[in-house]
């Protein structure tokens, strides 16, 4: 599975949007990204997936540039309830699998 | 419908002893994945299982292992616990092996301490 980037912390004013970037310069043409967040003590939740095309659901929206290497996750209106860690993850879907869980953006929404 | 159900929430054990945990899936979901959360290591996947084999494998001792039953219910089991098993263990279901639509669902894990 290709590896991500993503930093390691970031701040956003409540009612704003929340831009969370991660680099996957090596993902290969059937990798999917995949979007969770984890707030604490819960389980990882999943948000948002892509491939190629940019994707909005209720939750957020996933902007994939052009060449794949790089994504954006959006949430348009960020809520005090949004604060967690957000991973990023690259992996195919087919087959047995696992996810590997980088160590994520801690995003902190303030009021 | 029921969320991913994982009995019990917190469990305390000593060195030595071995733990069983489990893990309910969502209605019509066979995939069961098994994940280790500590402070250092952060999240790393233990295993999967579907119909009752297990698919995948993580990079864990023989001390861990798990089992799923016919119908999907997953158990862990850890042996001769060590202090560094402390952590929370998460379980994930799916519809089958791989991502669905709307990715894997947690359960709220197990907080196992190991004293």
């Amino acid at each position: 599975d290709a590896k991500t980037t993503q930093p390691t912390s970031m701040d956003c004013a409540e009612g704003r949007a929340a831009n969370l970037p991660c680099n996957h310069s090596t993902i290969s043409g059937n990798e999917y990204v995949y979007w969770y967040r984890q707030i604490h003590s819960q389980g990882p939740q999943y948000i948002i997936h892509g491939l190629k095309n940019n994707e909005t659901n209720e939750m957020a929206s996933l902007i994939i540039t052009e060449d794949r290497k790089s994504s954006t996750l959006i949430l348009p209106h960020a809520t005090l309830r949004d604060t967690a860690v957000y991973y990023c993850i690259v992996l195919i879907i087919q087959g047995a699998q696992k996810l590997v869980f980088g160590q994520g953006t801690r995003l902190t929404i303030n009021p | 419908k029921a969320g991913v159900t994982q009995t019990p929430r917190y469990l305390i054990k000593t060195r030595g002893q071995q733990v069983t945990l489990s893990c309910s899936p969502i209605s019509g979901h066979r995939s069961v994945s098994w994940y280790q959360q500590t402070p250092g290591q952060g999240l790393q996947f233990l295993f999967e299982y579907f119909s009752e084999t297990q698919r995948n494998k993580g990079n864990f001792p023989g001390r861990f292992s798990g089992r799923q039953f016919s119908n999907s219910r997953s158990e862990m089991n850890v042996s001769t616990l060590e202090l560094g098993d402390s952590a929370l263990y998460l379980c994930a279901s799916s519809f089958a092996p791989g991502q669905s639509n709307y990715g894997y669902t947690f359960g709220s894990g197990t907080r196992l301490t190991v004293v």
